[in-house]
């Protein structure tokens, strides 16, 4: 099976952009979370999504959104982007209590 | 809040020596304990887990106890290879009050020489 996917791999922005990230989670897995990583630190969680709902939402600002597709494929937005958020997204797929992740989108704003 | 704690790092060692990282962690109620690798330019995969006090997760040659009286989950490996040469990072799960949500560590960065 295919594991967890993300596009696109590398993005680069300017400041006060809009930024989509996009995650297809592993066949048959219903929830998929967000994390962000800054360069040097451990993942911090963003979102966590099951069966379309928003079941969890990490501390960071409403510009980060959210949604997730009848397929379970999921969506992460981010407006107004700022440097800070310069960092590695990474989606996972989970059933049960395990996580899988995928290989990150690179997001840096310059 | 729930936390994880990983020992300063980063860590060098020679091949074929013994490997031992520090992980301790304090939540609210009873995690399930997971130790994660990420290679250069890679996500994270999944090394190991343990989801009950005094279970031993192992994968690899690496392995790791849950203790719950101290509240630690070390991950261990008796002879290290260059190909081991990664970041490791330990994290926690509380499936009962927060769904699958990861708590990590900072990571501990590993490099193996020959």
């Amino acid at each position: 099976d295919a594991g967890v996917t993300q596009s696109p791999t590398h993005l680069i922005k300017t400041r006060g952009q809009q930024v989509t990230l996009r995650c297809s989670p592993i066949s048959g897995h219903k929830s998929v979370s967000w994390y962000q990583q800054v360069l040097g630190q451990g993942p911090q969680f963003i979102f966590q999504y099951y069966e379309k709902e928003e079941r969890g939402r990490g501390n960071f600002p409403d510009r980060f959104s959210a949604r997730q597709f009848p397929n379970y494929s999921s969506e992460l937005n981010v407006n107004a982007l700022l440097l800070g958020d310069s960092a590695l997204y990474l989606c996972a797929s989970s059933r049960a209590y395990e996580q899988y992740f995928g290989p990150g989108t690179r997001l840096t704003v310059t | 809040g729930d936390s994880v704690t990983q020992m300063e790092g980063p860590v060098t060692l020679s091949e074929e020596a013994f490997l031992t990282i520090n992980c301790t962690y304090t939540a609210t109620g009873y995690p399930s304990l997971f130790w994660y690798v990420q290679y250069p330019g890679e996500g994270l995969q999944l090394l190991l887990k343990a989801t009950k006090a005094d279970d031993k997760g192992s994968n690899k040659g690496f392995e790791a106890t849950y203790r719950k009286e101290t509240t630690s989950f070390h991950l261990e490996k008796g002879s290290v290879q260059v190909s081991d040469s990664a970041v490791y990072f330990c994290a926690l799960s509380l499936q009962e009050t927060s769904g699958s949500r990861l708590t990590f560590g900072e990571g501990t960065q590993l490099t193996v020489n020959p």
